[in-house]
């Protein structure tokens, strides 16, 4: 069965320390990897995309990694802000067309305390 | 370059009813997908548009139906409301009809249904 987990279901932290949230899948095959933040009552706002050839992307002070033999993922924030807080989503995408092949995780709610 | 639009941002119905949501695509996409997204939960595909036609469907009832436009934007509509109908339901635009191709979400329009 295909299935995108997350780790933890919620978080918080003090403004400036790192996190990381975690993404597992079992998607097969494997096409690419997102990881997407939504804000409360927001659509999802796309962070980084990765295909099975990467293993790291940045984007800010959002770092993705990716280990597609192991299947997981993981989303590290650096010296975190009050905006931080939010929702990210892990996606995960099958590499094929078709119907059904984008399998999000249910998230992972962070907040950011003062 | 005004990004994907979604009206109402909010709608209250009652049961049986029926709704129709709007969305009008990122200026040079031209396909539409919608997801439902229930209260801490990931986003569930519903269906893609492109070429004014449903390519792609979930695995949602024939309550859930839409149309596209030859300007690009979508409506979907939902007949027979049920109370776990109520959740933020997501129009996401992109170039072309695969679903591995980046997609870009508006912020939603929150359905509740009493």
């Amino acid at each position: 069965k295909n299935q995108v987990e997350q780790s933890p279901q919620s978080l918080i932290i003090l403004e400036g320390k790192n996190c990381t949230l975690q993404c597992n899948y079992t998607v097969s095959p494997f096409s690419n990897l997102r990881w997407y933040k939504q804000d409360t009552g927001r659509g999802p706002v796309s962070l980084t995309i990765m295909t099975f050839s990467e293993n790291t992307k940045s984007n800010g002070r959002y770092t993705a990694t990716l280990d597609a033999d192991t299947k997981q993922s993981s989303l590290h924030i650096t010296a975190s802000q009050l905006s931080d807080s939010a929702s990210y989503i892990c996606v995960v995408s099958f590499d094929q067309t078709g119907a059904n092949n984008l399998f999000f995780g249910t998230g992972t709610r962070l907040t950011v305390i003062p | 370059d005004a990004g994907v639009t979604q009206s109402p941002t909010h709608l209250i119905k009652t049961r049986g009813q029926q709704v129709t949501l709007r969305c009008s695509p990122k200026s040079g996409h031209d396909t539409v997908s919608w997801y439902q997204q229930a209260l801490g939960q990931g986003p569930q595909f519903i269906f893609q548009y492109y070429e004014e036609e449903e390519r792609q469907r979930g695995n949602f009832p024939d309550r859930f139906s839409g149309h596209q436009f030859p300007n690009y934007s979508s409506e979907l509509n939902v007949n027979a409301l049920l109370l776990g109908d109520s959740a933020l339901y997501l129009c996401a635009s992109s170039v072309g009809p695969s679903l591995l191709w980046e997609q870009f979400f508006g912020p939603g329009t929150r359905l509740t249904v009493l």
